[in-house]
């Protein structure tokens, strides 16, 4: 069965402050993996998409990666408008995605 | 360009109401797909259409649940006798199937948000 597992579950920064959010995936076949967006009470806003390991991809001050086992998001200089829960996901054999339970970012000024 | 819809926002039924939600994908896509998402968790799948036929439904659904896409544009979800363990967030997305081997990026509504007194 297909696995995605996120850490840490809530991760607070400062403002400025870089990290990492991780995304561990234990899927068949591999065909994508996905970060999205999530605010409060609203449906999740697509981020990225990642096929093959190696590969890296860049928005503002978002950065996604992926190796053969994990991704990560990275967060250079957060603003407080960054704070949101991040979700990863992972579609493989089938076209379902399996998602992660989220990371919840909070960025104080 | 409009993304995904979905209508009601927000249902509140009482315990054993039948429900329905409505979901619109974003026009040239060919792929829709139902989520359900509780409190705390990410998005569990439940089912998916290509154009008009249902090609996989997840355990999850039970046969109170139904899911219809009529000419392969807009799709319903019906719940018969809801319990209060269906309150959640249901979530619709579409996707353009194009790319052999690669997997949709799947672009998500707004979500219903569904109570059960």
């Amino acid at each position: 069965e297909d696995q995605v597992t996120q850490s840490p579950e809530a991760l607070r920064l400062q403002e400025g402050e870089s990290s990492s959010l991780n995304c561990s995936y234990t899927v068949s076949g591999l065909r994508g993996l996905f970060w999205y967006r999530q605010d409060p009470g609203k449906g999740p806003e697509f981020l990225f998409t990642l096929y093959s390991a190696g590969e890296e991809k860049e928005k503002e001050r978002l950065k996604a990666t992926l190796t053969k086992k994990e991704s990560f998001l990275h967060i250079t200089a957060p603003k407080p408008e960054d704070s949101a829960t991040y979700l990863c996901a992972a579609t493989g054999a089938n076209s379902k995605l399996t998602f992660g339970k989220g990371i919840t970012l909070s960025v104080r000024p | 360009d409009t993304g995904v819809s979905q209508d009601p926002r927000h249902k509140i039924t009482k315990r054993g109401q039948n429900v329905t939600f409505r979901c619109d994908p974003i026009s040239e896509h060919n792929r829709l797909y139902w989520y359900r998402q509780t409190l705390g968790q990410g998005p569990e799948f439940l089912t998916y259409f290509q154009n008009e036929a249902q090609l996989e439904k997840s355990r999850l659904l039970s046969d109170r649940f139904s899911a219809e896409r009529p000419k392969g544009s807009f799709s319903t979800l019906e719940i018969q006798r809801t319990e209060q363990g269906d309150s959640a967030m249901y979530l619709c997305a579409s996707s353009f199937s194009s790319m052999a081997g690669a997997g949709d990026t799947q672009y998500f509504g707004p979500g219903t948000r569904l109570t059960v007194l």
